[in-house]
């Protein structure tokens, strides 16, 4: 069975550190990865997606992944308040169609001021 | 860009009814859509993959006679919970991916409440 593992936490952050999230997955053939974000009542928002071994930033934003590893990581630099939520891995399945994704249960981060 | 949206954000019902939600793609057009759920405290469930012009593809475990989905148009599709019972209660969440980035984008899902 396809899985993808993260930490639930709570990861505890002060306000202005580096929050580190990770994630790992089963499926070797996995394409493409992504990040979404979940304030508590909400739906997904998707923060960044990366497809190559290596890093990619975007504003205080950084994604890891390491393909051989099975590895995908987050970094938010500068951590705010605002960051406060959960944080959900999720990765697409290898073969086939549809792009289905396969998500983590989350990583709640508490951004403390 | 990449708005997706949800109607209705709330529904309350009694149990027996049916409850239809629908999930629109704004600023772009979405040959691929899904359906998720999410119970409280959990992380999100596919339960079905819904392709324009063709039959939704369930996930196992999701009945399909119950979760009628219908993608109509590039731009839409509908969930239908038929004979909704208390625990059918849940978070639902739709998603709409682009062709370009085959990335998907949820809508701000709907919250269902079967009395």
């Amino acid at each position: 069975q396809k899985e993808v593992e993260q930490n639930s936490g709570p990861l505890s952050v002060p306000e202005g550190a580096i929050a580190s999230l990770n994630c790992t997955y089963s499926d070797r053939g996995s394409q493409s990865f992504f990040w979404y974000r979940q304030y508590s009542g909400k739906s997904p928002e998707l923060i960044m997606f990366i497809y190559s071994n290596g890093d990619k930033e975007d504003g205080r934003f950084t994604a890891q992944l390491n393909k051989a590893s099975q590895y995908v990581s987050l970094l938010i630099r500068d951590s705010q308040p605002s960051d406060s939520a959960t944080y959900l891995c999720a990765v697409t399945n290898s073969g086939g169609s549809n792009y289905k994704l396969t998500f983590g249960k989350g990583t709640l981060l508490t951004v403390n001021p | 860009g990449a708005v997706v949206s949800q109607h209705p954000s709330w529904v309350i019902c009694k149990s027996g009814t049916s409850v239809k939600i629908e999930c629109r793609s704004l600023d772009f057009q979405a040959t691929t859509m899904f359906w998720y759920r999410q119970f409280p405290k959990q992380s999100l469930m596919l339960m079905a993959t819904s392709n324009e012009g063709s039959k939704a593809t369930y996930e196992q475990g999701v009945e399909k006679d119950k979760f009628l989905i219908n993608h109509a148009s590039l731009t839409l599709s509908t969930l239908t919970v038929t004979s909704a019972h208390p625990e059918d209660s849940s978070f639902y969440i739709c998603s709409a991916m682009t062709q370009i980035q085959e990335t998907q984008y949820f809508g701000p899902g709907t919250r269902l409440l079967v009395l």
